[in-house]
């Protein structure tokens, strides 16, 4: 079982979009609506952006949004801004009643 | 208020056996659908999804350490525990634990609170 895949590295000037993808398969991205998207800032916890594909949390801002397509999902960051600068993973459940996160982005506000 | 607390010790030589414990509070896991589950992320390195144990008791882990791993409850205590045999140094880490749901009671499958996370280190 191998890690989701996702670019190292992501990186856009303020205000503009950026997405990062987060590729499985059929067994994983694929098969379920559970794809879920973490922000981490160096030293800290990572903090719960998406859920189940595109939904967001309370107090998350709207400018972070979700989609899938087959066995890839992507997290689109609008309107960059300095503080999105950090990691971000995507997450997964799988058909073998395990869960999976993915190599994870580093996103690079310039 | 939701809150999950890492604790365990700073330093483990290898070959031994990692406990670390989780205490939380602000849920229970006698609710049906909720979950904690444990996370690793060896310094500047990825996050790693280790184990998860339910309301129900089952208990999930990684393939790749399921022959290394115990998660178990408390509930009394409001603690789940890791244990983490024949530690070696590259299972030097920062160990986080984390509420994760299923159901709709919060939010499905995600890892929605986390602890600040215990940092490990394996060394003779």
């Amino acid at each position: 079982q191998s890690a989701l895949t996702q670019p190292a590295s992501v990186s856009g000037s303020p205000g503009q979009s950026i997405t990062i993808s987060c590729t499985g398969t059929s067994s994983d991205i694929g098969s379920f609506d559970l794809v879920s998207w973490y922000q981490q800032h160096p030293g800290t916890a990572p903090k719960l952006i998406l859920y189940e594909d595109t939904k967001r949390p309370s107090g998350v801002p709207n400018r972070f949004s979700g989609s899938k397509s087959d066995n890839t999902a992507s997290l689109t960051i609008s309107g960059l801004q300095a503080d999105d600068e950090a990691d971000y993973y995507c997450f997964s459940y799988s058909s073998s009643d395990t869960w999976m996160f993915g190599g994870g982005t580093k996103v690079t506000v310039l | 208020q939701v809150t999950l607390r890492e604790s365990g010790p700073a330093l483990v030589k290898p070959t031994q056996t990692l406990t670390v414990t989780c205490t939380f509070s602000g849920f229970s896991l006698k609710t049906t659908g909720m979950c904690v589950s444990w996370v690793r992320q060896p310094p500047g390195k990825a996050l790693e999804w280790l184990a998860l144990i339910n309301w129900d008791d089952d208990k999930y882990y990684s393939p790749s350490l399921k022959n290394r791993l115990t998660i178990s409850k408390d509930t009394s205590k409001n603690q789940v525990v890791l244990t983490m045999t024949n530690m070696d140094p590259v299972d030097t880490a920062t160990y986080f634990c984390a509420r994760i749901c299923s159901g709709g009671i919060c939010y499905d499958d995600a890892l929605d609170i986390w602890g600040q996370g215990t940092r490990i280190t394996v060394s003779s």
